[in-house]
């Protein structure tokens, strides 16, 4: 089962808008509302950031926001900050294989 | 608040078992499914299994089935992971995470992750 597709980074200045893409298939992203997106600092928790596509759990800050088309999620962070520096993974439920996947990773850098 | 608490992991020969144990707290453990993920050194996160909050259904990622067994123990808040045949690409740290579980239907979102445990296998 391949991952999904992410670009492998990401940079922006505090206070920029960023996106992070997420391509699958029509077994995957494309077939479902059920795309997640997790950030992950090294060393610690994966954190929840979204769900159902563009739900936020609460705690999450409305910075971040969450959207598909197609067979393509993305995650935008706005007004960016130096906290949101780190490695964020979309995730999918899955119809080929596993029924879960991940995407390959995007390191956010905050210039 | 939730608390999930790896552990079992540590240095293991090639071709050997391990059970990895994940200690779960602050919510009613056997209301929720439970996932393993892991993550090699330098890669990203694998979704590996998933059980139902009944231990009734299991679910594998196609590159553990066959090697793994995920199971819980109700009666004691605590989800296993058992590896065999373990290679070189099974090093990293291994999470156990709960699932955002509603009313008994599986989300598979993660929504609570613990700290995770390393597995390293070397000869």
């Amino acid at each position: 089962q391949s991952a999904l597709t992410q670009p492998a980074s990401v940079s922006g200045s505090p206070g920029e808008a960023i996106t992070i893409s997420c391509t699958g298939t029509t077994s995957d992203v494309g077939g479902y509302a059920y795309v997640s997106w997790y950030q992950h600092h090294p060393g610690k928790a994966p954190k929840l950031m979204i769900y159902d596509v563009s739900l936020r759990p609460s705690g999450v800050s409305n910075r971040f926001s969450g959207s598909k088309s197609g067979n393509t999620a993305s995650l935008n962070i706005s007004g960016l900050q130096p906290e949101d520096e780190s490695d964020y993974y979309c995730a999918s439920y899955s119809t080929r294989g596993t029924p879960y996947v991940f995407g390959t990773g995007t390191k956010v850098t905050v210039l | 608040q939730v608390q999930l608490v790896e552990s079992g992991g540590g240095v293991v020969q090639p071709g050997r078992s391990l059970r990895l144990s994940c200690a779960a707290s602050g919510f009613t453990f056997n209301n929720y499914g439970m996932h393993w993920v892991r993550q090699a050194p330098g890669k990203g996160l694998e979704w590996m299994a998933v059980i139902w909050n009944d231990g009734g259904k299991k679910q594998y990622a196609d590159s553990v089935t066959g090697r793994c067994t995920i199971s819980r123990d109700n009666s004691k808040n605590t989800l296993h992971l058992e590896m065999n045949s373990l290679r070189a690409d099974d090093t990293g740290v291994y999470y156990c995470a709960r699932d955002l579980t509603v009313s008994g239907v599986l989300t598979f979102y993660l929504d609570s992750w613990g700290q995770g445990t390393l597995v390293t296998v070397s000869s």
